[in-house]
């Protein structure tokens, strides 16, 4: 049961690009919605998360849009830059529980 | 602050040996969980501690795994008489006594491979 999709699997942007990354889950008992950022490696860190009673966080160059009714959420990179050339995981968890929900992962490289 | 200490960061063992990976949590973190990366995937949770207790360990495979997170020194993730496809990235997380929403902090992680 694949209960995280997330798409899509490699991106390639430019230099000062925008970056989309989504994911879709069917686990509705979710109920805190983080993305992931690893570097070759590294272990994951934290790069935003946001929380189901709003739609959008913002955090610098990074945005994370969430629609609770279609169980999406997508993580906007602006301005992208080749430092940000990196695997990127959604990671969806369920208070109630312990897990975190990793997607498949998204590998973005950043053009200069 | 030093973040989630794993060791060691490259294992590789032959078919039949046993794998030994340690996971120090951050200062103050009481929780511990593992997970494993196959090449080319996402983290798949196996294993959730406290301090000398198993909470959830139902990612964890039936046969030759098992963790633990005595009461002093690091969490152990044992795998006993490994196969091939067990070769894989295994990481650690911490987190703090519970709240509302905890951050899971990983460690480096420990790649096995198993010849």
């Amino acid at each position: 049961q694949q209960q995280v999709k997330q798409s899509p699997q490699s991106l390639i942007v430019q230099k000062g690009g925008i970056s989309i990354i989504n994911c879709a889950y069917e686990n509705t008992a979710f109920d805190y919605f983080p993305w992931y950022q690893q570097f070759p490696g590294k272990g994951p860190a934290l790069l935003i998360a946001i929380r189901p009673d709003v739609s959008e966080k913002k955090e610098g160059r990074f945005t994370i849009s969430f629609n609770k009714s279609a169980k999406q959420f997508s993580l906007h990179i602006m301005d992208s830059q080749p430092g940000d050339s990196a695997t990127y995981f959604c990671a969806p968890f369920e208070t109630s529980g312990s897990r975190l929900t990793f997607g498949e992962g998204t590998q973005l490289t950043v053009n200069p | 602050n030093a973040g989630v200490m794993q060791n060691p960061r490259h294992l590789v063992r032959r078919r039949g040996q046993e794998a030994r990976l340690r996971c120090s949590p951050m200062k103050g973190h009481s929780h511990v969980y593992w997970y494993r990366q196959l090449p080319e995937e996402g983290l798949k949770f196996m294993v959730y501690l406290q301090k000398e207790n198993i909470i959830d360990e139902s990612g964890m495979p039936k046969e030759r795994f098992s963790a633990e997170f005595p009461k002093e020194g690091p969490s152990i993730l044992r795998i006993q008489q490994v196969v091939r496809g067990d070769s894989a990235a295994y990481f650690c997380a911490s987190s703090p006594p519970r709240g509302l929403y905890n951050e899971q902090f990983f460690g480096p992680g420990t790649r096995l491979t198993v010849l």
